[in-house]
């Protein structure tokens, strides 16, 4: 019983091949999030949802698109990926009122480009 | 643009003892929450203090804010193997309700 659970845990893949990772809470929550943490534990907000709805879109490449289809499932998907893109994706979510709610973590995605 | 900054960047302990980290930030908040990230792990919540409280307590943990600083600092008290993690402050600001905005994180070991 996951609270947010990523998959892959692991993506391994040649530079300019398509991926993508999905993401599902079972928490009810109204808001999810894509981080990107670095080699240097640096975490960045990438784009948030509430109830479907894009609210967040931090700057990206267009190589990643968001998607949610329904207000428990957000999915990130890579086109032509580029050795920058080595890192670990993390999703999130919370519950979207009034802004003082705490976030809850998937264990994230490790993606490796060769 | 980063937000929070964590001093020290790594922190070296023996079992028992206190362990204190610092968050400065740039900007004025609603909140400010800290996180523990066990490694290869996702983060985990850990206490959540809003711009109008000065202190917070939860178990072995301790929380002060001083927002005419713009510091934060998280005190773990008697610590554990088990507290050797990464631990991050993040911060809420203006009307962003969404969207937290992490510092860098102090890696804190705890020697048996």
């Amino acid at each position: 019983d996951t609270a947010v659970s990523q998959t892959p845990k692991y993506l391994v893949t040649q530079m300019g091949n398509d991926k993508s990772i999905k993401c599902e809470q079972n928490l009810g929550h109204d808001t999810m999030y894509w981080y990107k943490q670095d080699s240097k534990k640096f975490l960045k907000i990438m784009f948030s949802y509430n109830n479907k709805e894009l609210i967040i879109n931090e700057t990206v490449p267009n190589r990643f698109s968001p998607k949610s289809p329904d207000k428990a499932h957000l999915n990130l998907h890579i086109n032509s990926l580029e050795l920058g893109d080595s890192a670990v994706y993390f999703c999130a979510s919370s519950t979207g009122t009034g802004g003082y709610q705490p976030q809850h973590f998937g264990d994230g995605t490790r993606l490796s480009i060769l | 643009s980063q937000q929070g900054e964590e001093d020290p960047q790594a922190l070296s302990i023996q079992e028992g003892e206190n362990a204190t980290m610092n968050c400065s930030y740039k900007t004025s908040i609603n909140n400010l929450q800290w996180y523990r990230q066990n490694s290869g792990r996702g983060l985990v919540h850990l206490i959540l203090i809003r711009s109008n409280e000065r202190e917070k307590h939860s178990g072995r943990l301790r929380v002060t804010l001083d927002t005419s600083k713009k510091s934060s600092s998280l005190l773990i008290t008697a610590s554990r193997a088990a507290d050797t993690a990464s631990y991050f402050c993040a911060t809420q600001s203006g009307g962003s309700n969404y969207k937290l905005t992490f510092g860098k994180g102090t890696l804190l070991t705890v020697n048996p």
